[in-house]
């Protein structure tokens, strides 16, 4: 079954400092895959997507995310956090066998300190 | 451009009510998806709508039903509802040629 695990539920960075949220999935196919960060009472923003080629991909906000095929894993990365960086963020793979559908992770909640 | 827009931003009901919401896709996108965001269940699939037809269905109860309109603007009906039903409920729309989703701010309906 599809899958998307993000193991980190909260994540606790100082101001300037570098940040890493993991994103592993589990998916037959080859995987289209996507970051979103949703702040307090709002929807979703796209980061940025994964669909083939370049395994690193840029995003918006200063934001990178690496694919690594052999991992199962989608991490999600910026050298340096500012504090209006902190949300909520959200991995997502979507399911395009016959359907089409995302199906996120839990997501991970970023607190930023000053 | 503009993004995808969703009416009403909040909503206040109580059980055994019915509502319905409402979504506008970006314009020229003809794909839209309906999501249910809560603190236990997280992001959960309820249905994708594409020229006027339900092409996928999650796993929520009758209760929960769709249409969408030939500009492509969709409404969500929740019937009978329940306090369970308490959530944002998110609407996505999407180009049938790309695979992105882009998400509206979604509607935030309390049950009573």
């Amino acid at each position: 079954a599809q899958s998307v695990t993000q193991p980190d539920i909260h994540i606790t960075v100082s101001e300037g400092a570098s940040l890493e949220l993991r994103c592993n999935y589990s998916y037959g196919a080859t995987p289209y895959l996507f970051w979103y960060v949703q702040s307090p009472g709002q929807g979703l923003q796209l980061l940025l997507k994964y669909f083939s080629g370049d395994t690193l991909v840029q995003g918006i906000k200063g934001f990178e995310a690496e694919f690594k095929r052999s991992q199962s894993s989608f991490n999600l990365r910026k050298p340096s956090v500012h504090w209006s960086d902190a949300a909520e963020y959200f991995c997502a793979v979507a399911v395009t066998s016959g359907t089409y559908k995302y199906i996120f992770g839990t997501g991970t909640r970023l607190k930023v300190l000053a | 451009k503009a993004g995808v827009t969703q009416t009403p931003r909040y909503l206040i009901k109580t059980r055994g009510q019915q509502v319905t919401l409402s979504c506008s896709p970006i314009s020229g996108h003809r794909s839209v998806s309906w999501y249910q965001q809560t603190p236990g269940q997280g992001l959960q699939f309820l249905f994708e709508y594409f020229s006027e037809t339900q092409r996928n269905k999650g796993n929520f109860p009758g209760r929960f039903s769709g249409r969408q309109f030939s500009n492509s603007r969709s409404e969500m009906n929740v019937s009978t509802l329940e306090l369970g039903d308490s959530a944002l409920y998110l609407c996505a729309s999407r180009r049938q040629s790309t695979d992105t989703q882009y998400f509206g701010p979604g509607t935030r309906l309390t049950v009573l």
